[in-house]
C-alpha cells in the first residue's frame, strides 16, 4: 500500500538519551516534514526537507536533528538537548501542489 | 509570518445536526488544507482548497481567498465525525496550522 509509515508507535526516552523516530514514504514525494503536537494544541513545524540532502529548520528545531540521505526516508533524532520531548510527533510528505499527507504518528514519553 | 485562527475552539453537537467551522488567515491563502484528526491522532486529509468550493459526501468547504477565510461545513453529523479539525495554509513549503476546532458529536 502507498503511504507514510512512522515507527515506532510508542517510544520512551531515558534522561540524557538520544532517540530516533523513523519516517518512510513510498509516494515518491519530494518534500518531507516533521511536526510536534502537544496535548490540546496544534501542530508546530520542527524541520522540513524539499529535496534529498537538503533540509531547513522550522519553528522549533532546537534539540532536534534530521537527515535526508534518501528520498523515501526522513528520520528525526530527539537529542538530550531537548528538555521537554514528551509529545506526539507527526511526519508528512508532499508533492508539487503541496498537498500534505501524514503518517500515523509516534508518541514519545520520558521515563 | 502567516497567522491562522480557527473558530469555534470547541463544538458539541447532537447527531444529525449541521455545523460550520471557520478559518481566518492573516496573509494570502496559498495551499490551504482542511484535516480531521481522529481520536487516535491520525490526520486525515479532507480538502485541498486554495479557492472555490468542493464537496465530498456530507462535507463541503469554501475558500474566499480575497477575504482570507475558509469554511468547512459538516451536514447530518455522525459520532464518527468527532475529533479535531485543523486548517493549514502555506507560503511555499512551510505550512502553518491553526489551533483546531474540537468537535464532539453526541448520539
Amino acid at each position: 500500500d502507498g503511504g507514510i509509515t512512522q515507527s515506532p508507535k510508542y517510544l520512551f526516552r531515558k534522561e540524557g538519551q538520544n532517540v530516533t523516530l523513523s519516517c518512510e514514504q513510498n509516494l515518491n514525494h519530494d518534500a518531507m516534514y516533521w511536526y510536534r503536537q502537544d496535548p490540546g494544541q496544534g501542530l508546530r513545524l520542527i524541520y522540513y526537507s524539499q529535496i534529498v540532502n537538503d533540509f531547513q529548520k522550522g519553528d522549533i528545531a532546537e534539540g532536534y536533528s534530521v537527515s535526508r540521505e534518501k528520498k523515501e526516508s526522513f528520520p528525526l533524532t530527539v537529542t538530550s538537548a531537548q528538555k521537554n520531548p514528551t509529545a506526539f510527533y507527526l511526519c508528512a510528505s508532499s508533492r508539487a501542489k503541496n498537498i500534505q499527507y501524514f503518517g500515523a504518528g509516534t508518541r514519545l514519553s520520558v521515563l | 509570518g502567516i497567522q491562522v485562527e480557527q473558530s469555534p475552539p470547541d463544538l458539541i453537537l447532537q447527531e444529525g445536526a449541521n455545523s460550520t467551522l471557520r478559518c481566518n488567515f492573516s496573509d494570502s491563502v496559498n495551499n490551504l488544507q482542511w484535516f480531521h484528526q481522529n481520536p487516535w491522532g491520525q490526520l486525515i486529509n479532507l480538502f485541498y482548497i486554495p479557492s472555490g468550493t468542493k464537496q465530498n459526501g456530507r462535507l463541503s468547504a469554501t475558500t474566499v481567498a480575497t477575504e482570507r477565510y475558509s469554511l468547512l461545513y459538516i451536514s447530518s453529523s455522525q459520532t464518527t465525525d468527532s475529533g479535531v479539525y485543523f486548517c493549514a495554509n502555506s507560503g511555499t513549503y512551510k505550512y502553518i496550522f491553526g489551533t483546531g476546532t474540537r468537535l464532539k458529536v453526541l448520539a
